[in-house]
């Protein structure tokens, strides 16, 4: 069975680092690309970004491009997102999912189809 | 490439059928279109790939369709347990994108 699980939940101040993690089983982790998405409370969802564990390639969007950075390390399974210094307006629900997508990213694409549980980071004073 | 989707909710009752639009600021290469259903504090769930394949294990009461910069996604009857958020996301063959959302309300 393909899982998703995502370390708990966050409570941070402004201006502090944070790095949330991702770990999966039940699949090739190297062969997938996995990605971040957002949530703000109340709101829709926001794509953040993915990264390719077989090459570490990643790709952010350009809302988010410069204020997180999304790795992945193939040696335990797990990809990561984080923050070098944390805003209030970060305070989200953060999700993980597996991006059923061709290696080079463009021959097909069929959805989000796995997802981790959340992870809820507050930023706050 | 922006989706917005139309309308913002729909109030409906169980056994009705629900019509959702989802619309991109230009086409959408390869019908690269996926839906989503949300419930509240639940992980989204994958409906549709590809603007018009079920996901697995999907009801065939859910059905998209769609080509260009217009997709839509269909419940043909719905399910008490079909009231929910319903997101669709585009991607362009390097970045993603969702629309706002439309939720779909117990009439």
């Amino acid at each position: 069975e393909v899982q998703l699980v995502q370390s708990g939940a966050e409570v941070k101040k402004p201006g502090e680092s944070l790095k949330i993690s991702c770990k999966t089983s039940g699949y090739s982790f190297s062969s997938y690309w996995i990605g971040w998405v957002r949530q703000v409370p109340g709101k829709g969802l926001e794509w953040i970004g993915i990264v390719y564990p077989g090459d570490s390639e990643t790709r952010y969007s350009p809302s988010f491009q410069g204020h997180v950075t999304i790795s992945a390390d193939k040696s335990i399974n797990t990809a990561y997102l984080q923050w070098s210094s944390l805003k209030a307006s970060d305070t989200a629900m953060y999700y993980c999912a597996r991006h059923l997508m061709s290696a080079g990213g463009s021959d097909y694409f069929y959805g989000l189809d796995v997802w981790g549980q959340g992870t809820t980071v507050t930023v706050s004073s | 490439i922006a989706l917005t989707q139309s309308p913002d909710s729909l109030s409906l009752s169980p056994g009705e059928r629900a019509t959702l639009s989802c619309r991109a600021s230009q086409s959408v290469g390869r019908n690269y279109i996926a839906w989503y259903q949300q419930k509240p504090g639940q992980v989204p769930r994958l409906l549709i790939y590809a603007a018009s394949k079920r996901a697995t294990g999907i009801p065939d009461r859910f059905r998209g369709s769609g080509s260009g910069p217009d997709f839509s996604l269909t419940i043909s009857r719905l399910e008490p347990e079909d009231f929910a958020v319903y997101y669709c996301q585009q991607y362009d063959g390097s970045l993603f994108s969702f629309g706002p959302g439309t939720k779909v309300n117990v009439k």
